[in-house]
């Protein structure tokens, strides 16, 4: 089975400055997907970036990019330039892929953008 | 596009009766729904996967008699909670698939979610 571990319930930034979120996990999957899923107070669930496990390049959407180690199997979320917008649950996501579209998410990290 | 709706988005019931959720894809067919479950403070977790026009498949340790899961049609899955006790109150997400362009993606849109609370 596969597991998604954060380590860090919560953290806080400054406006304007970068923040990055850990993400590891447990697979024994040679390819799969990971996603990083926004949860603001609203609590609907926002895409916030994907990444396919057989894609070196690092994934990357406007202010947020990740960095996916692989062999290491991390994956962490940079957000740059913070903006008090940003300001919500984050959930680290992995599918197995291969037919199976099922989700295993991380405990969370819950971000405050400080103004 | 791929937008996923939920009714209600808040319901109160009194304990013992049961309640239904919809779950609706607006601008595709959906070909498998999911339902989950989340306390406050916590991560989401996967409660059954809805296949249309067959059986819901339950994750271990969700009753399939209380959460009864009904994929009738391509844009619509349904939750109903059955006799309803204080302890199944909690916030219930649905997410959808598009097979024209999750296929590839593996990703999942999610509905608003509904809040369910039990007298």
């Amino acid at each position: 089975a596969q597991t998604v571990t954060q380590s860090q319930p919560e953290m806080s930034v400054q406006e304007a400055e970068t923040v990055t979120l850990s993400c590891t996990y447990d697979t024994s999957e040679s390819n799969y997907y990971l996603f990083w899923y926004k949860q603001p107070p609203s609590r609907q669930m926002i895409l916030v970036i994907r990444q396919e496990a057989y894609k070196q390049q690092n994934a990357t959407e406007n202010r947020f990019s990740v960095n996916f180690q692989k062999a290491a199997k991390s994956f962490s979320l940079k957000i740059s330039d913070s903006q008090l917008g940003d300001t919500a649950m984050y959930f680290c996501a992995f599918s197995a892929g291969a037919g199976s579209y099922q989700l295993t998410f991380g405990k969370g990290t819950k971000l405050s953008v400080i103004p | 596009g791929a937008v996923v709706s939920q009714h209600p988005s808040w319901v109160i019931c009194k304990s013992g009766t049961s309640v239904k959720i919809e779950c609706r894809s607006l601008d595709f067919q959906a070909t498998t729904m999911f339902w989950y479950r989340q306390f406050p403070k916590q991560s989401l977790m996967l409660m059954a996967t809805s296949n249309e026009g067959s059986k819901a498949t339950y994750e271990q340790g969700v009753e399939k008699d209380k959460f009864l899961i009904n994929h009738a049609s391509l844009t619509l899955s349904t939750l109903t909670v059955t006799s309803a006790h204080p302890e199944d109150s909690s916030f219930y997400i649905c997410s959808a698939r598009d097979p024209m362009t999750s296929e590839s993606s593996y990703e999942q849109y999610f509905g608003p979610g509904t809040r369910l609370t039990v007298t």
